[in-house]
Order: C-alpha cells, then structure tokens, then sequence
C-alpha cells in the first residue's frame, strides 16, 4: 500500500533561510511524487513532481525537491525563504493500479518570520 | 480557462439538513474528485469519477452521495448533514488516466450546527 509521511506539522524558518520540508513515502509501485502548495483559503496548486527521469525536479517559485530512493525519501527545499512562501504544504503519492488517484500527507504548515 | 470552479464558498446548515456542492470545470479533464480537508489529516477522497457516467467511492464516502451527467459537472450532495461534516471541501480534477497532476478549485467552507 502507498503512504506518506511528512515529518513536521508546523516548520518555521527566517527571511532568507533555508526552506527544507520533510516526505517520506511507502510505494509498492515505482513511485509518482508530488508537492502541492496552498495558500490561505485557496485550494492546492502543484509545485512539482517526480516520475522518472532525473531525480532532482525543480518547480515554481524556487522550490526544488529531490527523490532519493534509498532512502524513500522526496524532500522540499529552497535555497533563501520569502514572506511569500508562508503557507501549507502537502507531499503525495499516486495510489498506483487503474486509477490515477494521489494519496496525501498530513500537511506542514510553513512561518516566515522577518 | 476559470480552471476548477466550487459554489458555494461558505455555508452553514443545521444537522439533518441536505444540499449540493456544485463543482464545475472547463477543461475537458476526464477524471474529478472531492476531498475532505480537515486539521492535521490531510486530504480525503470523498467519491472520484474517470468519465462522465461513471463514479467510485473513495476512502470517506458513508454520507455523501456523486453523479457525473456531463464531464463538466461533479456536484456533491449531502444527504443529511452531520456535525462530523463540518470541514473544508474541495474539487479536482485531472486530465485522463495518464496524467496525476491534479487542479484544484478554491473550496467550499461548510459548518454543520
């Protein structure tokens, strides 16, 4: 069955720091990553997302995140934090078999403070 | 392109009560979805549907009920609310079977008293 664990429901960085927000998945399929960001009273937009191919993925906004197999794991990072980036964050899993449905994590919420 | 698009935004019904939430898009995806997203858990899928005419449950179905008469519309009816339906409510949906990434729309907001 496929999971997925975000490590951190709240993570709070400075202006300028370094964004690292934590996934862990279980697949027994080869696994499709994602990270979907919401802002306050918004729905989800996805950030990027891994399925094959080079496994350092870069998505909007300066977030880049990178599949690590060994270690099951598809962290979220970006180099230098914004205000802008104060949101929630959720990584997902394709569910595999016929359907093409996500399963999500439980979300970490991410403060900018300046 | 409005994308993904939920009515109402905000609502609020006593317990017994029924209503619809109406979801629509215009990009002729095939797939659409409703999750729930309630604190610390995340979201789950309600009821799914890959074609128009065609729906499944998900994994927090019991309480509400989906059809697919056109690939544009996915509404949602509750059948007789219950507090424990008090969430967040969204719609998604995805372009065919080949493709996960998924489109959100805004959310209807629903508070069962």
């Amino acid at each position: 069955a496929q999971s997925v664990t975000q490590l951190g429901s709240h993570v709070s960085v400075s202006e300028g720091a370094l964004v690292l927000l934590r996934c862990n998945y279980s697949s027994s399929v080869p696994p499709y990553l994602f990270w979907y960001v919401q802002y306050p009273n918004q729905g989800l937009q996805l950030l990027l997302k891994y399925t094959t191919g080079a496994t350092l993925v870069k998505g909007i906004n300066g977030f880049e995140a990178e599949f690590k197999k060994s270690e099951t794991s598809f962290h979220l990072t970006k180099p230098s934090a914004h205000m802008s980036d104060a949101a929630e964050y959720f990584c997902a899993v394709r569910k595999g078999g016929a359907t093409n449905k996500l399963i999500f994590g439980t979300g970490t919420l991410l403060a900018v403070q300046p | 392109n409005a994308g993904v698009t939920q009515t109402p935004k905000f609502q609020v019904l006593k317990t017994g009560q029924s209503m619809t939430l109406q979801c629509a898009q215009d990009m002729n995806h095939e797939y659409m979805s409703w999750y729930r997203q309630d604190p610390g858990m995340g979201l789950r899928l309600i009821h799914y549907s890959v074609g128009a005419g065609i729906t499944d449950q998900g994994e927090v179905p019991n309480g509400y009920n989906v059809s697919r008469s056109t690939t544009e519309d996915f509404p949602l009816r509750l059948l007789s609310a219950a507090p424990s339906q008090t969430s967040v409510y969204f719609c998604a949906s995805n372009r065919d079977s080949s493709s996960y990434e998924q489109y959100f729309g805004p959310g209807t907001r629903l508070t069962v008293t």
